[in-house]
């Protein structure tokens, strides 16, 4: 069984559509996490949440919104999508929030055409 | 803030070569230090851990030491292979924050 897992794995739109990534973890934890994976690499969490309640939002614009129906799913919904966007997104989770380890799932690239 | 710094790359070495990945962390807490490791196409894989000063990490070949003296925890490997070939990072977490990664380091070892 996948531990967490995201879909879809690759979604190609275009400018100004509204899009969503799924994303469900069957590992019990309490906190969810999304990262954003630019072309260098570089990993930026976007969002966490623990029980149900948003933790952080770092500088992410409020065309991005993070929905969890349960404790075991944290979904993604963008809105008025840009080229910007383009990137690789992780969902990832942790037993507890700080000094636990993280698990992820395989990401999910969007391409804004 | 929590913040990570390691060695950016790329790195190229050739097989069975020594590897030396520097990592350093600052931290108001005691955080516990990860590597993790990203193959092409995929997520990114815990490859090792340590929670407190002076553990060590081991997983496949490959170590760190959790030096609190330096704040480093760089990784080693004493012969890679060209399956080792992917992205590495550093990574920190202390209480009740959030996991924090290095800028990630690419290794490519050839044959």
């Amino acid at each position: 069984d996948t531990a967490v897992s995201q879909t879809p794995k690759y979604l190609v739109t275009q400018m100004g559509n509204d899009k969503s990534i799924k994303c469900e973890q069957n590992l019990g934890h309490d906190t969810m996490y999304w990262y954003k994976q630019d072309s260098k690499k570089f990993l930026k969490i976007m969002f966490s949440y623990n029980n149900k309640e948003l933790i952080i939002n770092e500088t992410v614009p409020n065309r991005f919104s993070p929905k969890s129906p349960d404790k075991a799913h944290l979904n993604l919904h963008i809105n008025s999508l840009e080229l910007g966007d383009s990137a690789v997104y992780f969902c990832a989770s942790s037993q507890e929030r700080g000094r636990a380890e993280a698990f992820f799932g395989q990401g999910t690239r969007l391409t804004v055409v | 803030g929590d913040s990570v710094t390691q060695m950016e790359g790329p790195v190229t070495l050739s097989e069975e070569a020594f590897l030396t990945i520097n990592c350093t962390y600052t931290a108001t807490g005691y955080p516990s230090l990860f590597w993790y490791v990203q193959y092409p196409g995929e997520g990114l894989q815990l490859l090792l851990k340590a929670t407190k000063a002076d553990d060590k990490g081991s997983n496949k070949g490959f170590e760190a030491t959790y030096r609190k003296e330096t704040t480093s925890f760089h990784l080693e490997k004493g012969s890679v292979q060209v399956s080792d070939s992917a992205v590495y990072f550093c990574a920190l977490s202390s209480n009740n924050n959030d996991m924090r990664f290095g800028a990630g380091t690419r290794l490519t070892v050839k044959p």
